[in-house]
């Protein structure tokens, strides 16, 4: 069965410079999610959407950006990059927002230098 | 605030033993609860969903119950293997702003020594 699909799987950035992380959601699912996380920790939610709109937002900080286009794929964008942005980089998806299970990618480990 | 918090930490039993993983969470309002396993540095792997008004859910020799009412859902692994080692990773979801959440406690660290 088809599942998340997140590209790059590795990214090595600088400090200061831009990122863009893609994810490409199981086909019909309609809502994505962004998480977040650090060495040693739990993942942290950070934005979704729904059917191409932002539904939520967590603890993105404001150099973050993120959308959904139409063939329902997102990217998230980070700009001036820190060293603390180092992490791993989950996308889920899940057909409708409410009550569904959240089924993960294998994540997009950013390195910043 | 949803918490939610796992216990133990860390554990490391021998091969072939029954154990159990320990999940609470404070706001007994949920959709559902997910066990996910993660190995380390990599993704996550759905193990199990409960919805809010199931009580369990078997597969293979994993077993998850749900008590909404007490905010508590284990995890029951039969005949421990090696391969079952992995970071054990409990959510769950609260309907926030439109769209669920998933909340995420901090991992049981299982080791199964041969």
């Amino acid at each position: 069965a088809a599942g998340v699909i997140q590209s790059p799987r590795h990214l090595i950035k600088e400090k200061r410079e831009t990122a863009t992380l893609k994810c490409y959601p199981i086909p019909r699912h309609d809502t994505v999610y962004w998480y977040q996380q650090g060495p040693g920790q739990d993942p942290q939610f950070l934005i979704s959407f729904y059917e191409k709109m932002q539904s939520d937002k967590g603890s993105i900080p404001d150099r973050f950006s993120a959308q959904q286009f139409s063939d329902y794929h997102s990217e998230l964008n980070m700009s001036s990059l820190e060293l603390g942005d180092s992490a791993l980089y989950f996308c889920a998806s899940s057909y409708r927002p409410i009550a569904s299970p959240l089924h993960f990618g294998n994540g997009t480990r950013l390195t910043v230098t | 605030k949803q918490e939610v918090t796992q216990i133990p930490a860390a554990l490391s039993v021998p091969e072939g033993e029954n154990l159990v993983l320990n999940c609470s969470f404070t706001d007994s309002a949920i959709y559902n609860l997910q066990w996910f396993r993660q190995d380390p540095g990599k993704g996550l792997t759905s193990l199990l969903l409960i919805q809010s008004s199931q009580r369990e859910q078997t597969s293979g020799r994993l077993n998850a119950s749900l008590d909404k009412s007490s905010g508590r859902s284990t995890l029951y692994i039969a005949a421990s293997q090696p391969g079952d080692s992995a970071t054990y990773l409990c959510a769950v979801t609260s309907r926030s702003g439109g769209a669920q959440k998933l909340v995420f406690g901090q991992g049981t660290r299982l080791t199964i020594n041969p």
